[in-house]
């Protein structure tokens, strides 16, 4: 299994501001994936971020609105720019791991805008 | 589009008794199917996967799901339910990204409750 550490766990956050949320694994991963769920709703992709190129954005999600980094196989950023209190959500990282049909997530940042 | 289905929000049922968690699917080509649980206040944890081989899967927790191309269902059973299986259930599938990658989508999720 993969060992993912996600940070912060949770924050809350004044509206206009941005919060960047980091993800760590304990391997070196080709595949990241960033998602975000409602409470108990469920996950809908926000990104990938495959290192070595430019993040892949889903339908109804930009790059100036959630930038993404990937600097290596390890490590990757997402940050939520200029929130609103429509951004409060819990946001996760998850990885899949060499040919091992799988994902991996991590614990998950639960943000919230006032 | 290619996409997963999950009908129920929340399917009931007692302990000790089969419990069965549908999931339906769209995809184009052969379907990489999963499920997969979350517990409260846990995070997402792999239960099982369909990839090729048999129809009939086996997972953690004493979970099997069943694949059946015809109906183009990935239902998720258990003979015997536990109050510790309560907890939220989703169906994903793996789909070809316009980038040329592999993503992951998710269905709306099922909450199960097993009752004591």
């Amino acid at each position: 299994s993969a060992v993912i550490s996600q940070k912060p766990s949770r924050d809350i956050c004044q509206r206009g501001t941005s919060l960047t949320i980091q993800c760590q694994v304990d391997s070196q991963v080709t595949m990241m994936f960033w998602y975000r769920q409602q409470p108990g709703q469920s996950l809908t992709l926000i990104a990938t971020a495959n290192q070595g190129s430019e993040a892949t954005y889903e339908s109804g999600f930009v790059i100036d609105k959630f930038p993404i980094s990937r600097p290596n196989l390890t490590f990757s950023t997402l940050t939520v720019s200029n929130m609103s209190p429509e951004d409060s959500s819990i946001y996760l990282c998850s990885v899949r791991r060499g040919g091992d049909e799988k994902l991996f997530f991590g614990s998950g940042t639960q943000l919230s805008v006032l | 589009a290619q996409s997963v289905a999950q009908p129920e929000d929340q399917v009931n049922v007692a302990e000790g008794n089969p419990l069965t968690v549908k999931c339906t699917y769209s995809v184009s080509g052969n379907p990489y199917l999963f499920w997969y649980v979350q517990y409260p206040n846990r995070g997402l944890q792999f239960l099982l996967k369909y990839i090729t081989g048999d129809n009939l899967v086996k997972g953690s927790y004493g979970f099997e799901a069943e694949f059946n191309k015809s109906q183009t269902s990935f239902h998720l059973k258990k003979p015997s339910a536990l109050v510790s299986d309560s907890a939220l259930y989703f169906c994903a599938v793996r789909v070809i990204a316009t980038s040329g990658t592999y993503k992951y989508i998710f269905g709306t999720g099922t909450r199960l409750k097993v009752l004591a």
